[in-house]
């Protein structure tokens, strides 16, 4: 079962404008990573966070992490119609060795040209 | 970086007959490999953890009989649905780590598109 909840499901905006997503997990964890998907294609890892790190950047994007609410975002800055895609956060949840993540159920990002 | 292929990028095939679908890591080894299915406009959800040399472990409600996994080489896992049937159209998409590290970033396929008629 997924134990992520993202929200918007769905988030229009206009290029040149920041767009912010939120994730919500249920159980601790050992770090949280946002992927992008293009449709119909594979995920792109974009960034990870770890459990003990509360603010993250790479370029135009910025990862906050909140254990004590499980909560997370993702901002985008200065968007590019190019960024459209969905947007998937995922924990990471370890089992007998093996390393498996539970993601969350996606936000779907438009940028309008 | 990381690449991970799988073949076939889309397959259309007739109720009651079997698809395999390979899913490779090309400039890495992986013990550890992950099966994914999606359904559209909705999220991943675990199969089953494909692990070489050993049998695969199944998420919770997925039939391990129709859905065979193996994983013969460091760097193959197949998935074959078994006697398909239309609800089993979907994304099939898998994954791996490269390497075991502290960090699970996963590399991932780029799908396979699965239409039983």
């Amino acid at each position: 079962s997924q134990q992520g909840e993202e929200d918007p499901q769905a988030l229009s905006i206009q290029e040149g404008e920041n767009a912010t997503m939120n994730c919500s997990y249920k159980t601790s964890i050992n770090n949280l990573q946002w992927y992008r998907q293009n449709s119909g294609r594979g995920l792109v890892h974009l960034i990870l966070i770890r459990s003990n790190e509360r603010e993250k950047h790479s370029g135009r994007l910025r990862v906050t992490l909140d254990t004590s609410k499980k909560s997370s975002s993702l901002l985008i800055t200065a968007s590019r119609a190019a960024d459209t895609a969905s947007y998937f956060c995922a924990t990471d949840r370890r089992n007998q060795g093996a390393q498996k993540l539970v993601f969350g159920q996606g936000t779907r990002l438009t940028i309008n040209p | 970086g990381a690449v991970v292929s799988q073949h076939p990028s889309w397959v259309i095939c007739k109720s009651g007959t079997s698809v395999k679908i390979e899913c490779r890591s090309l400039d890495f080894q992986a013990t550890t490999m992950f099966w994914y299915r999606q359904f559209p406009k909705q999220s991943l959800m675990l199969m089953a953890t494909s692990n070489e040399g050993s049998k695969a472990t199944y998420e919770q409600g997925v039939e391990k009989d129709k859905f065979l996994i193996n994983h013969a080489s460091l760097t193959l896992s197949t998935l074959t649905v078994t006697s398909a049937h239309p609800e089993d159209s979907s994304f099939y998409i898998c994954s791996a780590p490269r390497g075991y590290t502290r960090d699970n970033e996963q590399f991932f396929g780029p799908g396979t598109r699965l239409t039983v008629l």
